[in-house]
């Protein structure tokens, strides 16, 4: 079973709307870490976000705001009034101390596209 | 301050050839990773190390596959020989310890023909 599912294969969206890009986990530990990372087209791996379980408080930072749902077991990350600059792959991780270790395990990424 | 160093950022190489990629982590980083990108199996840990030490090569396909850490600031991954089945982007990350937060270096694209 995937741990971390990105339903989500490609997003294209026009630019200046906001979009989501959905994130959905398994896990048994009760502590473990969620992470969002953004691979441009350069392909390089940028680090967004990082939470923990027990922390469920919504984040936000400029246009991005992060939404865990413990209930849901989902990580959803929203753009707000996206730009052109947003076009990237995102992955959407999962790490689990006590199951897998130090292990990050990525979700298969949202290709995401704002066009002009 | 720099972030992860990987050299080269390409590699093309002919099958049955040595490759050697190289990962500097960021200063004062005690754990470093080695992951592996690929269309089919997305990105996918090979190998971990903390303190120098190796933790968890579980990820490490096969034999071929060999990783070495002989100082903190220092990492290869090695496969010999190589395969076209290795074709894949290589990344090394760093972290403060192996709880934290990861951060990725370019990448190595590698080629096998």
């Amino acid at each position: 079973a995937q741990k971390v599912t990105q339903a989500q294969t490609e997003i294209s969206v026009v630019e200046k709307e906001d979009v989501t890009l959905d994130c959905v986990y398994e896990t048994r530990d009760t502590t473990y870490y969620l992470f969002w990372y953004k691979q441009p087209p350069s392909g390089e791996l940028v680090f967004l976000i990082r939470r923990n379980s027990f922390d469920e408080q919504n984040e936000i930072s400029g246009r991005y705001s992060w939404n865990f749902q413990k209930s849901t077991s989902s990580f959803n990350f929203t753009i707000t009034a996206s730009q052109v600059v947003d076009s990237a792959v995102y992955f959407c991780a999962l790490s689990e101390p006590k199951t897998s270790g130090s292990r990050l395990t990525f979700g298969e990424g949202t290709q995401l596209t704002v066009n002009p | 301050d720099a972030g992860v160093i990987q050299s080269p950022r390409h590699e093309v190489t002919e099958m049955g050839q040595e490759v050697t990629l190289r990962c500097k982590p960021i200063s004062g980083h005690n754990s470093l990773f080695w992951y592996r990108q690929t269309m089919m199996r997305g990105l996918e840990l090979l190998i971990y190390f903390n303190n120098n030490v190796p933790i968890d090569d579980s990820g490490m396909p096969e034999d071929r596959f060999s990783a070495k850490m002989p100082n903190a600031s220092f990492s290869t991954l090695k496969i010999q020989p190589s395969e076209p089945r290795d074709s894949a982007v290589y990344f090394c990350a760093s972290s403060r310890n192996r709880w934290e937060t990861q951060y990725f270096g370019p990448g190595t694209r590698l080629l096998v023909l």
